[in-house]
């Protein structure tokens, strides 16, 4: 069992709207990643948190941007939607400092669709 | 511009036989390589990975082979399961410096039984 939750399910927006999304990651997981995963392609990387700072950033616009609190829980906010942001969105949380090696856990994902 | 392909999109195997899904890559650059897998509703389960400095990892029934020359890496699932059946991400990454991924596309097994 991950114990990395989600939400919420599933989403509704249309385009121009804000949305945030939140995950609750596994006590003790210092780092957070950020996945876009479109239909029929693999999980595309957004950005990732350690101990509340982004140490790391995919080829996402600023739109797109996160918070990482001290309770293992984070927030992935997109602003000014475009119908291209529906998608899967998909959190990770692992134990270290959020290298290559560190094994990640997923949760289920929150699916946006943008109308 | 797809760095990590994956160029089966589905594959079916008998139970108790292999399962090989393969993955290629462009970037020479990628050092360190993964195997997930998805069942549906659920997030990436990790399974395997490689890293480039080896050609092979073994872990129970499963295998990974890594072919630096030809950008290529293949899973090998020996004997295949019924619960085997799911989506299968490859993913690979420069350096170890974060976990920005690129993931392939994936490929649906069906163990049959």
């Amino acid at each position: 069992e991950t114990g990395v939750t989600q939400s919420p399910t599933h989403l509704i927006k249309t385009r121009g709207q804000q949305v945030t999304l939140r995950c609750s990651s596994q006590s003790g997981h210092n780092t957070v990643s950020w996945y876009q995963q479109a239909l029929g392609q693999g999980p595309q990387f957004i950005f990732q948190y350690y101990r509340e700072e982004e140490n790391g950033r995919g080829n996402f616009p600023p739109r797109f941007s996160g918070l990482q609190f001290p309770n293992y829980s984070s927030e992935l906010n997109v602003n000014a939607l475009e119908l291209d942001d529906s998608a899967l969105y998909l959190c990770a949380s692992s134990l270290g400092f959020g290298t290559s090696t560190d094994t990640q856990y997923f949760g289920p994902g929150t699916r946006l669709t943008v109308l | 511009d797809q760095q990590v392909k994956q160029n089966s999109p589905s594959l079916s195997v008998q139970e108790g036989r292999i399962s090989i899904l393969n993955c290629d890559y462009t970037n020479s650059m990628f050092d360190y390589f993964l195997w997930y897998k998805k069942y549906p509703a659920e997030g990436p389960t990790f399974l395997i990975s490689i890293s480039s400095i080896k050609d092979k990892n073994e872990d129970g029934r499963f295998t990974v082979f890594l072919n630096k020359s030809a950008k290529h890496l293949s899973l090998h699932i020996v004997p295949s399961q019924p619960g085997d059946s799911a989506v299968y991400f490859c993913a690979a990454s420069v350096g170890n410096y974060g976990q920005n991924f690129v993931f392939g596309p994936g490929t649906r097994l069906s163990v049959l039984p």
